[in-house]
């Protein structure tokens, strides 16, 4: 199993352009989530996933979309890119119990994204 | 709101030290708490996972505790050894599907 991969491991965008980071797993976890990692800040979460289809917002939604089409696929779009989406970006995914609550969460490599 | 703490920010300990990690939380309303490792440029290692219903859960020469009461958990890491050297943090699965992480205790192992 390649476990949680995402591409690409690194990214320069200029203000205002748009790109999309993918992250994919191989687990059939249901749980999908996108975190940023910031100095002193620790890892935030943006956006995550139940289910395909089925999406909601973390702690720090602004700025980002997400879809999930498929049980593997999760990716982030940042619409209009700006300086304070500078970051380190990190794929996480979970069986889930029960249905309703996360278990072991296994994250990507990440992604390093600078805006100038 | 929960909050998360984790304390000391940075430990250098010898070679062979026992030593403890300590996580801090504000509201005892979790579900579960996992521990991880993140090697410098690189993402996290699941560690420990502890459900609410445990006090604690061992790995190797690793043993996470619990207590809900007293808003805290604590990472044991026994002999250390130079290749234990990364970043730890913890995790409170807080709420549904939501994960609040602190902000990490750097430990260096000297040889």
């Amino acid at each position: 199993n390649a476990g949680v991969t995402q591409t690409p491991k690194f990214q320069v965008l200029k203000t205002g352009q748009s790109m999309t980071l993918q992250c994919a797993q191989d687990m059939n976890h249901e749980y999908m989530s996108w975190y940023r990692q910031d100095p002193g800040m620790g890892l935030r979460l943006i956006h995550y996933s139940v289910g395909a289809g089925i999406t909601d917002q973390g702690e720090v939604p602004n700025g980002y979309n997400v879809s999930r089409s498929t049980t593997e696929d999760f990716p982030l779009r940042l619409l209009s890119a700006a300086p304070s989406q500078t970051s380190v970006y990190f794929c996480a995914s979970s069986r889930l119990t029960s249905g309703i609550r996360t278990d072991t969460q296994y994250f990507g490599p990440g992604t390093r994204l600078t805006v100038l | 709101k929960q909050e998360v703490t984790q304390i000391p920010a940075a430990l250098s300990v010898p070679e062979g030290e026992n030593l403890v990690l300590n996580c801090s939380f504000t509201d005892s309303a979790i579900y579960n708490l996992q521990w991880f490792r993140q090697d410098p440029g690189k993402g996290l290692t699941s560690l420990l996972l502890i459900q609410s219903s445990q006090r604690e859960q061992t790995s190797g020469r690793l043993n996470a505790s619990l207590d809900k009461s007293s808003g805290r958990s604590t990472l044991y890491i026994a002999a250390s050894q130079p290749g234990d050297s990364a970043t730890y943090l913890c995790a409170l699965g807080s709420g549904t599907y939501k994960y609040i992480f602190g902000t990490g205790t750097r430990l260096k192992v000297l040889a």
